[in-house]
């Protein structure tokens, strides 16, 4: 069964850029499956941010897309979101998540992790 | 841009059925998915491929979808099933959720 851990700071200046990593544990990045990250504001809902296949292939939400990079590292089984420009509107609790291509849903969600954008 | 509409809230009393609706344009041409979502935890996928259900999901959950609709139904509402739950679809190459529907079991 496929694990996911997100991982890096909790804390990011305004106009800095907010850096996370997810950690695949339990199968390959290399697989058939698709690797996201999905984003929620305090009390809010859910916004997917993008994702990406282990070929480099990327999708990105067209409202962040300016501001996104999703880079893929296969020798650590692992994936990552790079978000610049940041503000208070991007505090969120950041989730990385896998969708299987055939199914077109999200079946492994990481634990979450809560970013906060404040100097 | 495609949008997805959930009521923002749903109530139903222990072992009725409650019903969560998501509405979007020619919804029924996508798949719809469901995913459930309890205080402090990451969500959890409780429906796929409008009514297909992912291994360890209860009965008495299930879906349907069609022209611009698509259902969540739980059966037998149990306590331990109120939560948030979310509908998701995509467009083209974009994850669209809907809003959120809080279920109140009470």
């Amino acid at each position: 069964q496929v694990q996911l851990q997100e991982s890096g700071p909790g804390l990011v200046k305004p106009s800095g850029t907010l850096s996370l990593t997810c950690a695949v544990s339990g199968g390959s990045i290399n697989s058939s499956n698709w690797w996201s990250w999905v984003r929620q504001p305090p009390g809010k809902g859910l916004e997917w941010i993008g994702e990406i296949y282990h070929s480099g292939s990327t999708n990105y939400n067209p409202s962040l897309k300016s501001r996104v990079t999703m880079p893929v590292d296969k020798s650590k089984n692992q994936f990552s979101l790079k978000l610049n420009s940041v503000t208070a509107a991007d505090t969120a609790v950041y989730y990385c998540a896998s969708k299987i291509a055939t199914t077109l849903a999200f079946d492994y969600w990481g634990q979450g992790t809560l970013v906060t954008v404040s100097s | 841009s495609f949008e997805l509409t959930q009521p923002p809230s749903v109530s139903v009393s222990p072992g009725q059925t409650a019903s969560i609706t998501c509405s979007g344009d020619r919804l029924g041409d996508k798949y719809a998915s469901w995913y459930q979502q309890k205080p402090g935890q990451s969500p959890v996928l409780v429906v796929y491929q409008d009514n297909e259900r992912p291994s360890g999901i209860p009965e008495r959950f299930s879906g349907s979808n069609s022209g611009n609709t698509a259902t969540l139904t739980i059966s037998g509402t149990q306590a331990m099933d109120e939560a948030d739950y979310y509908c998701q679809a995509w467009d083209i190459n974009t994850a669209v959720f809907g809003g959120g529907t809080k279920l109140t079991v009470l």
